[in-house]
């Protein structure tokens, strides 16, 4: 099956720098992204959509500016949490599609980026 | 607002009981999902299903879809430690494929 790996698995930072997660499709193509955020004991929040080479769409609530998002390439994502404040803690879950046929194409997930901000 | 309601939050049982989780909407979905969540991992796919009244089986485990296509259901039979995890329903909101995800039900087999 496909394959979907986040990089680094768990980060911690002093508040007010800023923290690069990276999500790789590893043996497909993905034309969309998706990043989610999850806090303990709740479930998965899409934070933003991104599709290659364009600007990523942010879901109500999220900070664009905060979390940027860039999707340079068909198998590489990233995510960057700038000046991190302890409130930004969560654990970071990326998503990979491989198709354009939206609800149709399956979602691989990410093992997940534990995100801890001092 | 949370589209998809899970019941219930959490379940206890012991090794060997059955039990069924709950995946509610007052809207039509053209699919479900569940996945299964372990902590400090990201959720694994269990099952998609699309046609309302439609039940798929995964060994001891039984999905089915309404009807309507607004609800569904999870049931573990003869359930195993190894069942323990988090079970979420997801369901596409839009033609995109932009998941929306129940608040998921924690499930925990004690030996």
């Amino acid at each position: 099956g496909a394959v979907v790996s986040q990089h680094p698995s768990r980060v911690i930072c002093k508040s007010g720098t800023s923290v690069k997660i990276e999500c790789r499709s590893l043996d497909f193509q993905a034309t969309t992204m998706f990043w989610y955020r999850q806090f303990p004991k709740q479930s998965l929040m899409l934070m933003a959509t991104s599709n290659e080479g364009s600007k990523a769409t942010y879901e109500q609530g999220v900070e664009k500016d905060k979390f940027l998002i860039n999707h340079a390439s068909l198998t590489l994502s990233t995510l960057t949490v700038t000046s991190a404040h302890p409130e930004d803690s969560s654990f970071y879950i990326c998503s990979a599609r491989a198709g354009p046929r939206g609800f149709q194409e399956t979602q691989y997930f990410g093992p997940g980026t534990r995100l801890l901000v001092l | 607002t949370q589209l998809l309601e899970q019941s219930p939050q959490f379940l206890s049982i012991q090794e060997g009981e059955n039990l069924t989780v709950y995946c509610n909407s007052s809207s039509v979905f053209s699919s479900l999902q569940w996945y299964r969540q372990e902590p400090g991992e990201g959720p694994v796919l269990l099952v998609t299903v699309v046609t309302g009244g439609e039940v798929k089986k995964l060994k001891r485990l039984t999905f089915q879809f309404g009807d309507a296509r607004k609800d569904s259901s999870l049931h573990i039979t003869a359930a195993q430690p190894g069942d323990t995890g988090l079970y979420l329903c997801a369901a596409p909101t839009d033609s995109w494929g932009k998941l929306q995800f129940g608040a998921g039900t924690q499930v925990v087999v004690t030996p």
